[in-house]
């Protein structure tokens, strides 16, 4: 079983609607990031964190530290979110944790006009 | 501030032959990360830099090594290459390389082994 477990794998929305992805993870972490990355490879960090709620623009992140459990969600959603979001953990295990991400596998998300 | 940057952006090589990518981090970071994404595997950890001195490595074969200069640029090499080592390399460049930091990433290098 992996570390960090993400739903849905793909998802397909149509422009304006509310879009929900999760994120469980089965290890003590210190922090979880969310990242997206477009077609071509490069990889943007959109959050990190460590406990509570964050929000950007229309992008919100949560985080239940007790459920081991992270959503990212996107209000409004437009043909430009189309990406892939990858949630990512730093695990909490000392000097093993330099430098370190551990991956979910990816949401491959589709917003049609 | 200029971002990360990766050199060269796209790779050919055959098996057997060996490889060096390089990556500038952002001016001041001094820890840097590497990582491999295939479809198969997803991204996964290669190694982490900092101040010249590799700190933290993943679950890859000795083929995979890296180093560090002063200035805080990274290099990794792949000896002998393998056709399964096809792959976007992606480095990360943060402050420090501790917990809490948010990792800056490069645009990553396209390698294809043949």
């Amino acid at each position: 079983k992996n570390e960090v477990e993400q739903s849905p794998q793909n998802l397909t929305a149509q422009e304006g609607e509310f879009i929900t992805i999760n994120c469980s993870y089965s290890v003590g972490i210190s922090a979880l990031h969310w990242l997206q990355q477009h077609p071509g490879g490069g990889i943007v960090s959109l959050f990190m964190l460590s406990s509570g709620k964050k929000k950007h623009g229309r992008l919100i992140a949560t985080i239940n530290i007790q459920e081991k459990h992270s959503s990212l969600h996107i209000t409004a959603s437009h043909p430009r979110d189309s990406a892939v979001y990858i949630c990512a953990v730093s695990l909490y295990a000392g000097g093993t944790s330099y430098g370190k991400l551990t991956f979910g596998q990816g949401t491959i998300l589709t917003v049609h006009p | 501030k200029a971002g990360v940057t990766q050199t060269p952006r796209y790779l050919i090589k055959t098996r057997g032959q060996q490889v060096t990518l390089s990556c500038s981090p952002i001016s001041g970071h001094r820890s840097v990360s590497w990582y491999q994404q295939t479809p198969g595997q997803g991204l996964q950890f290669l190694f982490e830099y900092f101040s010249e001195t590799q700190r933290n490595k993943g679950n890859f074969p000795g083929r995979f090594s890296g180093r560090q200069f002063s200035n805080s640029r990274s290099e990794m090499n792949v000896s002998t290459l393998e056709l399964g080592d096809s792959a976007l390399y992606l480095c990360a460049s943060s402050l420090s390389g501790v917990r809490l930091e948010t990792q800056y990433f490069g645009p990553g290098t396209r390698l294809l082994v043949l």
